[in-house]
């Protein structure tokens, strides 16, 4: 049973590009959260969401950066003219349907992005 | 924000229990505790979670106060590899699961 899938683990961009960052739940699971770690910093979380719904994005900074999660397909966190304070690493989670448990969050490995 | 109290760093022999403690005073009745760490570089890792009474599974035990108002992660034989940050966060339950909020955590330095 294969874990969290995020790809790409390396993504190296110049100012002004757009990074995509991707994310395959864990099977079963319909709930994907971002966070992001800047450099020697703690996680900071982003936004979660549900299939085709954004649940909680109050951690998303209010521009150039926007996550979806389609009905078919892996989570992607998009980020439009990155600049460099945006290296980081990205990480991506997954969890069941709580439906009143307490679906605990598995993380995947993360993608380290780097804006030159 | 953090509803946790952890201390900095913690340094443990190698093949000593490791006992993390966390302050949680202003927990409330539906908010579970949960404990992940994070290895260097690497995702955050699941470790165990309870509500009010002890927990224990193959990787750590969990124990609990009465009030609620703490808890302690033992890891019962330390190894190096289990050096890492330990995360202590408070997670309500929700219908539609809620995000975890990550504090700064406890440093542990498992040494030989």
């Amino acid at each position: 049973n294969a874990g969290v899938m995020q790809n790409p683990r390396h993504l190296v961009r110049r100012r002004g590009q757009e990074a995509r960052l991707r994310c395959s739940p864990m099977k079963g699971h319909s709930h994907v959260y971002w966070y992001r770690q800047l450099p020697e910093e703690g996680l900071k979380f982003m936004v979660y969401l549900q299939k085709e719904n954004i649940i909680d994005e109050s951690g998303m900074p209010k521009e150039r950066f926007s996550a979806e999660f389609p009905k078919e397909g892996p989570s992607i966190l998009r980020i439009q003219q990155v600049v460099r304070g945006d290296s980081a690493a990205y990480f991506c989670a997954s969890s069941q349907k709580t439906g009143g448990n307490t679906g605990e969050l598995f993380f995947g490995e993360g993608s380290r992005l780097t804006v030159l | 924000d953090a509803k946790t109290t952890q201390p900095t760093s913690m340094d443990c022999a190698e093949g000593r229990a490791a006992n993390l403690p966390c302050n949680h005073s202003t927990i409330s009745g539906n908010e579970y505790v949960y404990w992940y760490r994070q290895i260097h570089s690497q995702g955050p890792q699941y470790i165990i979670h309870g509500l009010k009474n002890n927990e224990t599974n193959e990787m750590a035990s969990l124990i609990i106060t009465e009030d609620r108002k703490s808890s302690t992660l033992i890891l019962p034989h330390a190894t190096l590899r289990d050096t890492a940050v330990y995360y202590c966060i408070v997670r309500p339950r929700g219908e539609y699961g809620n995000k975890l909020v990550f504090g700064a955590g406890t440093i542990l330095r498992v040494k030989s």
